[in-house]
């Protein structure tokens, strides 16, 4: 079955810096690689994805990147902000497959004011 | 749409007590998850329906855990009897599989602590 790693498990960073979690997967049958944000007392929610035609995709301050050779993804968050700080979690599925995503681990982002 | 609906948002129990939580999915959804998330091993997916028929079970720790989905509208997760280790948050989720990325929409999660 599907792995995926992510790191870092923590990410502390002042306002207006960058942020960049980096995720790495096993099954190079993975095509579609969607990320969540968790903010505290709630669920996940998507807030970017990618699928493995497209190399990078931006979306305001938020980007995603995907390697495909080396099997490994990550997310920018530019001009970070106190209000992106939340767990961010990668992902990895195969859309013919189980359709079942496999998710990282996790990383909470701090942004300090 | 008022999104994923799980009850209680908080439970705390005393071990050997039976914890029953809740779930309503988003109207029109055919996929329904049930996660535990903890500190040590983050998001962990126990079991799901399709349609509501059970179809990945392997997640579920042992057999003190059962879900059951007796309708689209509705599923349980239930813990009989509840032990310390089980304290974690639950969350549920739905999403709609045809013709989308299948997004995962999830409830704010019921936080179970069993004493």
């Amino acid at each position: 079955g599907e792995n995926v790693e992510q790191h870092p498990s923590t990410l502390s960073v002042q306002e207006g810096d960058s942020a960049v979690i980096k995720c790495t997967y096993s099954d190079s049958a993975s095509n579609y690689f969607p990320w969540y944000k968790q903010e505290l007392g709630k669920g996940p929610q998507l807030i970017i994805d990618i699928r493995s035609n497209v190399g990078e995709k931006k979306d305001q301050r938020i980007a995603v990147t995907l390697n495909k050779t080396a099997k490994h993804f990550s997310l920018h968050i530019t001009e970070t902000q106190p209000e992106d700080s939340a767990v961010y979690f990668c992902a990895a599925r195969e859309s013919g497959g189980s359709y079942i995503p496999t998710f990282g681990r996790g990383t909470s982002l701090i942004v300090h004011p | 749409d008022a999104g994923v609906i799980q009850s209680p948002r908080h439970e705390v129990t005393e071990m050997g007590q039976e914890v029953t939580l809740r779930c309503k999915p988003i109207s029109g959804h055919d996929y329904l998850f049930w996660y535990r998330q903890t500190m040590m091993r983050g998001l962990e997916l126990l079991i799901y329906f399709n349609n509501n028929v059970p179809i990945d079970d392997s997640g579920m720790p042992e057999d003190r855990f059962s879900a059951k989905m007796p309708n689209a509208s509705f599923s349980t997760l239930k813990i009989q009897p509840s032990e310390p280790r089980d304290s974690a948050v639950y969350f549920c989720a739905s999403s709609f599989r045809q013709g989308t990325t299948g997004e995962l929409f999830f409830g704010e999660g019921s936080r179970l602590t069993v004493l």
